[in-house]
């Protein structure tokens, strides 16, 4: 099974533009979480999305929002972006079936903003 | 609020000594609790889960709810071993996919 695939890989952005970062699940997985990283604040969840539906939201400006697509596959879009949205941005897929539904992470997004 | 604490950003280890990772956890309910690993140039990866109460390449961890910590242990570290390690809480099931990581440790083991 092909694992978790987000692009594009690296981005360079510059302050007040927006950006769209896309993340396609593994084969089945129906739920896709979104983490924002940087080495001040570490991993932060900022939603996840089950059957096109939003269930779980971070503490995150409304600057941050998603969505996701009848096949899964999600975007996350940050408008008016800032210096301090510089981070590596990670999105985790999870199947319906278990107990505890392990996440399996994508290679993320490199964001930076200039 | 929901919290996970390691205290350790680095941890320095000879080969074959015992590794002991610290994780604090801050929860009013029942959370169920992981570790990640982050391996060099590869993907953040589930570890373990405390449910499964099972041993990952040699690797346990005990949930202590009377001292809400969730350390990790292995009684002889390899080099392999080395890497960065994520302890996370998720809420309960009807959390879905959020986690609650901590800072991570950097486990670094010397030949």
């Amino acid at each position: 099974k092909a694992g978790v695939t987000q692009t594009p890989r690296y981005l360079i952005k510059t302050r007040g533009q927006q950006v769209t970062l896309s993340c396609s699940p593994i084969s089945g997985h129906r739920s896709v979480s979104w983490y924002q990283q940087t080495p001040g604040q570490g991993l932060q969840f900022l939603f996840e999305y089950f059957s096109e539906t939003q269930r779980n939201k971070g503490n995150f400006p409304g600057r941050f929002s998603g969505r996701q697509f009848s096949n899964s596959r999600s975007e996350m879009n940050v408008s008016t972006l800032e210096l301090g949205d510089s981070a590596l941005y990670l999105c985790a897929s999870s199947g319906m079936g278990g107990s505890y539904n392990e996440q399996f992470f994508g290679p993320g997004t490199r964001l930076t903003v200039l | 609020a929901q919290r996970v604490t390691q205290p350790e950003k680095l941890l320095s280890v000879f080969k074959g000594a015992p590794v002991e990772l610290k994780c604090n956890y801050s929860y009013s309910g029942s959370p169920e609790l992981f570790w990640y690993v982050q391996y060099s140039r590869q993907r953040l990866q589930l570890l373990l889960r405390h449910i499964s109460r099972e041993s990952i390449k040699g690797f346990t961890a005990d949930l202590n709810k009377g001292e809400t910590s969730f350390h990790l242990k292995k009684p002889f570290a390899q080099e392999e071993d080395s890497a960065m390690y994520y302890c996370a809480l998720r809420g309960g099931s009807n959390q879905g996919g959020k986690l609650i990581f901590g800072q991570g440790t950097e486990l670094s083991v010397k030949p």
